[in-house]
Parts: C-alpha cells; structure tokens; sequence
C-alpha cells in the first residue's frame, strides 16, 4: 500500500521555466511533508518542509504547496536551473515521538540547458 | 565536513555471509535513523534510535537484521544470512530535537549479495 505516490517517474523542463513536481498522499494523519533531492552516488537531501497547519512555504526558488483536502502537495523551481537536475523525493509523516518518514518513489528532474 | 558518514560505501558479499555497516552521525544529533533504498522505490524505514535506545523497528527489520547504538554515538546495522533480497542501498540518517525536522542523510551503504 502506497501511501505517498509520486506518479510521474521524470519530467523535463528548459532552463529558466518553471519545474512543478506533485506528490499525493492517502493517510489523513500526515502532518509534515518533506521534499528532498539525491544526486547519484550521493545521499538524499534535505530541501524543504511543510506543516499541515500551513498551505505555502518558500524558500529561494522553491516553494511546496499543500493542499490537505486533495491530500496533494507540490514543489515549484523557479526559475530552474541545469544543477537541479536529479532525483526529487516527496516524504510524509504521521504524529508519533519517531518522525519516521514514508517516502514516495520519486520523480527524476532534467533540467535542460 | 562533519556530515553523516558511512561505510563501506560498497559492499558485494556472497548469500549466506554476515555483513556490518557502520553510521557515524553529526555529533550532536541525538536521533538515527536507518533506511533500505531499493531501485526505483524511495527510502523505507527500518529502525530509529533515540541516543542509545532503539525504540521503533520496522516489520521489514526481520530477525536477521540486528542495530546497535552503544554509547548514543555510532551505529552498526548487521544482517545476518544474507539474502539476494537485501541487495540495496542502505542510508543513514540523523537529526536533533523535539521536532519533524529534515534528517541529514549519509551516502549510503550499497549492498550487493551474490
């Protein structure tokens, strides 16, 4: 059972536009979001978060909408560049004392230059 | 750096062996956390250490597998047996506080089983 989806495995965008990634959840008890990014080789992370209390945080060029009724969240790059490019990963998690995460698959971002 | 470092980086060991990881967190991160990274799937939660308490473990933690914090500082994943199935990427990750914050991940650990 997939609790976080990220269906869209890759996605292209020129430098300089806007890059949206999408992550929907299913369990109503998320109430913190995270995105984070990996380059190969490497670890993921850590980009951007979001309460459930809250619909919008910025930060830079990045910015994640949530949008709890559609239990849909969204990251924005603007304007996106070719270092972007890489794997992009949505997390949820749920009230607990752990803040264990459930992560969806991930959507790889080209940035083309 | 005083990232989140782990090691091997790469690990190929032939099915039946014992194998260890080892995870040294940022030095004030009191939690740590290890994750399984299969391709083409993001990371799955397999344990949680608070300072030297492990305190949550995943079903996907079968007796095989064995985490150790002595002292709340580093931390060794073993998995005994070892079964083409655990062939993956195995993270680390730490962070501080009270709060859902973002973890630091490290590298990884990729295991090959053969």
């Amino acid at each position: 059972d997939q609790q976080v989806k990220q269906n869209s495995p890759s996605l292209s965008v020129q430098e300089g536009r806007i890059s949206i990634l999408n992550c929907d959840y299913t369990n109503s008890m998320f109430d913190y979001f995270l995105w984070y990014k990996k380059y190969p080789a490497e670890g993921p992370t850590f980009l951007i978060s979001i309460s459930s209390i809250k619909d919008k945080n910025e930060d830079g060029r990045f910015t994640v909408f949530l949008n709890k009724s559609a239990k849909h969240l969204s990251l924005h790059i603007v304007p996106s560049q070719p270092g972007d490019s890489a794997v992009y990963f949505c997390a949820a998690s749920a009230p607990s004392g752990t803040y264990k995460y459930i992560f969806g698959t991930g959507t790889r971002l080209k940035v083309l230059a | 750096d005083t990232g989140v470092s782990q090691d091997p980086r790469h690990k190929i060991t032939k099915r039946g062996q014992n194998v260890t990881f080892r995870c040294d967190p940022i030095s004030e991160h009191n939690r740590l956390y290890w994750y399984r990274q299969t391709l083409g799937q993001g990371p799955e939660f397999l344990t949680y250490f608070q300072n030297e308490a492990q305190l949550e473990k995943s079903r996907l933690l079968s007796d095989r597998f064995s985490a150790e914090r002595p002292k709340g500082s580093f931390s060794t994943l073993e998995i005994q047996r070892t079964e083409q199935g655990d062939s993956a990427m195995y993270l680390c990750a730490s962070s501080v506080g009270q709060g859902p914050y973002g973890y630091t991940f490290g590298s990884g650990t990729r295991l090959t089983v053969v």
